[in-house]
Order: C-alpha cells, then structure tokens, then sequence
C-alpha cells in the first residue's frame, strides 16, 4: 500500500483562486518534499519541510506539516494557469531507508 | 549550473532486449537514485548508488541493475526486457544524508514493444 496518498485525486480552479492539496503518510517521517511534474516529464522540486517543522514558505507555495496526524498540506495561493500539473508528496521514513516514497498525485487544472 | 540531465529523452526496445540508461547529477551532489513511474502513477523507488556501491535497492528484480561511476553519474539497466517495462525513468541526485533535497532529471521515456 502507499505510503503516501494525495487528495483530492482532481482538482479544478479559476486562474486567481487557490488550490489546496493534501497529504497523508502512514509512518514516521524524517521529511516530506512536494513536486510539481508537468505532462509526464520530470519532477520539478518546490519545498522539504523536516519533521520538525511546521509551516515553510516558498513565493506563492505554503505547506504545513502536522505529524500527529501524519499529513501535509500544499497551498497554492493566486493560481495561474502554468501552475497546471500533478502534485507529488513523497517522504522518507525514519527506519533508516534513503528512498522516497511517493503518492499518486494530485492532477491540478487550472483555467484561464 | 546544468541540473539532472538525463539521455536518452525518448527509446524504444524490443522485448527481450537490453537497455541503458544514463544520468548526471546535479553539481555537488555524490548520491544517485533511480525511480520508474508508470503512467497515471506515482514514481517507484529502484535503487540509489551512493560511493559506487548500491546503497538500497526497492523491489525490482535483477533484471534491474544499476552502476556508479567516479565522478558520480550513473546508468541503469534493464535486461530482458517485458512490456511492462514501458515507463518513464526518473533520476534523482541528492547530497547525503536523510534531510537532502532530491532533484530530478527530465526523464527518459522507454516504450517496449
């Protein structure tokens, strides 16, 4: 099963509105990172936020961190329409493994 | 600063041939990691080379083999290949440790046919 799982699965927007994504894990966590992946090329990174963290930052993206309840958020404020694209949340687990492991996605459609 | 690069872009194999695929990493970063994400999917871990030496591996059988040079780009090799193999394949470099950023190349798009 995944350990990561992104919702919603779809997500449709006005250009200017905000899209919120969502991410939930199954085990404890050294890290999460978010990725954008546009038409099935590569992944391009957005924000690590550690498990110590909380909130970050990074120009329009916010995501939040809450590790009591094993979930992440991704908000993207005054969407436009290049922001159009899947959403990857992928973790790396605190037993001492290296890889990351990734959700499904969340396929964001944002209209002009 | 060239980022992952990735090559070939684009393949296409027969079934029951070998395959190469060749990335390198970001400036700085020494840890190579390789994934395959099938379409509508999320990427799947291979493995990650890491001083030339496969430091873990996902499941993947050993059709899936993998090699780290000195100066720390990687190949990855598929023999045998299956139709299910059809996917694109994701390269990540990483500095080490556990709380590096990953980043990715473009991809390679293999289509076995």
């Amino acid at each position: 099963s995944q350990q990561g799982e992104e919702d919603p699965q779809a997500l449709s927007i006005q250009e200017g509105e905000n899209a919120t994504m969502n991410c939930s894990y199954k085990t404890s966590i050294n890290n999460l990172q978010w990725y954008r992946q546009n038409s099935g090329r590569g992944l391009v990174h957005l924000i690590l936020i550690r498990s110590n963290e909380r909130e970050k930052h990074s120009g329009r993206l916010r995501v939040t961190l809450d590790t009591s309840k094993k979930s992440s958020s991704l908000l993207i404020t005054a969407s436009r329409a290049a922001d159009t694209a899947s959403y990857f949340c992928a973790t790396v687990i605190t037993s001492g493994t290296y890889k990351y492991i990734f959700g499904t996605g969340t396929r964001l459609k944002v209209l002009a | 600063d060239a980022g992952v690069t990735q090559s070939p872009t684009h393949l296409i194999k027969t079934r029951g041939q070998q395959v190469t695929l060749r990335c390198s990493p970001k400036s700085g970063h020494d840890t190579v990691s390789w994934y395959q994400q099938a379409l509508g999917q999320g990427p799947q871990f291979i493995f990650q080379y890491y001083e030339e030496e496969e430091r873990q591996r996902g499941n993947f059988p050993d059709r899936f083999s993998g090699h780290q040079f000195p100066n720390y780009s990687s190949e990855l090799n598929v023999n045998a290949l299956l139709l299910g193999d059809s996917a694109l394949y994701l390269c990540a470099s990483s500095g080490d440790g556990f709380n590096t950023e990953a980043f990715f190349g473009q991809g390679t798009r293999l289509t076995v046919v």
